[in-house]
């Protein structure tokens, strides 16, 4: 069965620190992984990793993907109060279908 | 492009009844693919439509179900409501051509509580 861990579930930093979320995952027929932030709606996608030890930057936040220990982090730097959200993980297995298995997300929130 | 959308918003249903939450993906989307979200389980698979064709179905029983028409506009049903349906419910589409990027769009969501 497909896994996905999230760590930590929560954070709660002040405005400034940078944060790093933790993604493990064990799916079959690995394809990708995709990071959704959710705020108070739908989520809304922020990367997608293929390729082991490619950054993917934008803005303040990055995200990395190793494909040999099978996890992945996402760094958000300088955080500011609108960071404030739910980011979740999704590795993307497609063999014949297309299938995101969501972890339960690490919820972070910025204090002033 | 209009996003993907979801109706109703919504809906307040007693148990033992039936519901249908309706899916209109992006414009050029052939595959949509529905989630239930509870604070509980988080973001859970149902299953995943591509050409009117059920292609994977998650861990859930047999009272749901889904179609997908020739539009590709989706349908999800819930037959027999528990209190425990009482969730979230995403659906997110995908354009799954030549150069995709696999990224999944979602809708806003359709608040279903079963009372």
């Amino acid at each position: 069965e497909d896994k996905v861990v999230q760590s930590p579930l929560s954070l709660v930093v002040h405005e400034g620190d940078t944060v790093t979320l933790n993604c493990s995952y064990e799916v079959t027929n690995f394809r990708s992984l995709l990071w959704y932030k959710q705020e108070k709606k739908a989520p809304t996608f922020l990367f997608m990793l293929t390729s082991s030890g490619i950054e993917k930057k934008s803005g303040r936040l990055s995200s990395i993907l190793d494909k040999k220990e099978l996890f992945s982090i996402l760094n958000i730097t300088a955080t500011q109060t609108g960071d404030s959200a739910i980011y979740l993980c999704a590795p993307y297995s497609g063999a014949g279908s297309y299938q995101l298995t969501f972890g339960k997300g690490t919820k972070l929130s910025v204090i002033p | 492009k209009a996003g993907v959308t979801q109706t109703p918003r919504y809906l307040i249903k007693t148990r033992g009844q039936q519901v249908t939450l309706s899916c209109s993906p992006i414009s050029g989307h052939r595959s949509v693919s529905w989630y239930q979200q509870t604070p509980g389980q988080g973001l859970q698979f149902l299953f995943e439509y591509f050409s009117e064709t059920q292609r994977n179905k998650g861990n859930f029983p047999g009272r749901f179900s889904g179609r997908q028409f020739s539009n590709s506009r989706s349908e999800m049903n819930v037959s027999t409501l528990e209190l425990g349906d009482s969730a979230l419910y995403l659906c997110a589409s995908s354009f799954l051509g030549p150069g995709t990027t696999y990224e999944q769009y979602f809708g806003p969501g359709t608040r279903l509580t079963v009372t």
